[in-house]
């Protein structure tokens, strides 16, 4: 595998389920972001881990927990989401100043 | 707070012409970075070109070129010579501090044969 990968390409949940994201980045950068994606509307960025750690969380709500176990693997736990949240949930990763490089994304549909 | 606006929700280019898509910002930072993003309807997001703020020349990769007009706070993408897989929606990014982007909403581009 080379890039960023993330698994599953679709998920489909009901409103009470438990799932998870994966992102797996094969580029050796030290940073990972969650972004979500919605029709008309811009990227918005969710979260951002540096070398583990997280440096941005943009108000996401707390039904939405992003874990980072190394900079290669990031995930982001999805619990009582609501139909608003479906969206195509994209993940990248960067080197310092250098530009992102996106993984295919998840679309996710919340019913 | 930075923002990015892209004007132009659509674009149509007749294949072999060109075409440019425009990109405005607002920001009161004197260093930042640029950049145009390219998703095709795969949906995978590609980087097409990207321009230092501190750097006055304008940057190309092959067909496409941007012009910068840093004091206008303006970044508009020029594709030359347009070609069908240049079909797909295209993402002006402004990069803030070491990691925050802020994207536009988009254009997609349209390329008829």
């Amino acid at each position: 595998e080379t890039g960023v990968t993330q698994t599953p390409r679709h998920l489909v949940m009901g409103m009470t389920n438990k799932k998870s994201l994966k992102c797996e980045q094969h580029l050796g950068h030290n940073a990972m972001y969650w972004y979500k994606q919605s029709a008309k509307k811009p990227l918005e960025l969710m979260f951002v881990y540096n070398f583990k750690e997280q440096t941005e969380n943009n108000s996401v709500p707390s039904r939405f927990s992003p874990e980072c176990p190394n900079s290669s693997h990031l995930f982001l736990h999805l619990h009582t989401l609501q139909p608003e949240d479906s969206a195509l949930y994209l993940c990248a990763s960067s080197q310092a100043h250098n530009e992102q490089f996106f993984g295919p994304g998840t679309r996710l549909t919340v019913l | 707070a930075q923002t990015v606006t892209q004007s132009q929700p659509e674009m149509s280019v007749q294949e072999a012409e060109t075409v440019t898509l425009s990109c405005t910002y607002d920001t009161s930072e004197s260093d930042y970075y640029l950049f145009w993003y390219k998703q095709p309807p795969s949906r995978q997001m590609i980087l097409v070109i990207r321009q230092e703020a501190y750097k006055q020349q304008n940057a190309t990769e092959n067909r496409f070129s941007v012009n910068f007009q840093k004091a206008a706070k303006s970044f508009s993408l020029k594709i030359s010579d347009s070609q069908l897989g240049d079909a797909a929606m295209y993402f002006c990014a402004y990069k803030t501090g070491t990691y925050k982007y802020i994207f536009g909403t988009g254009t997609r581009l349209k390329v008829l044969a």
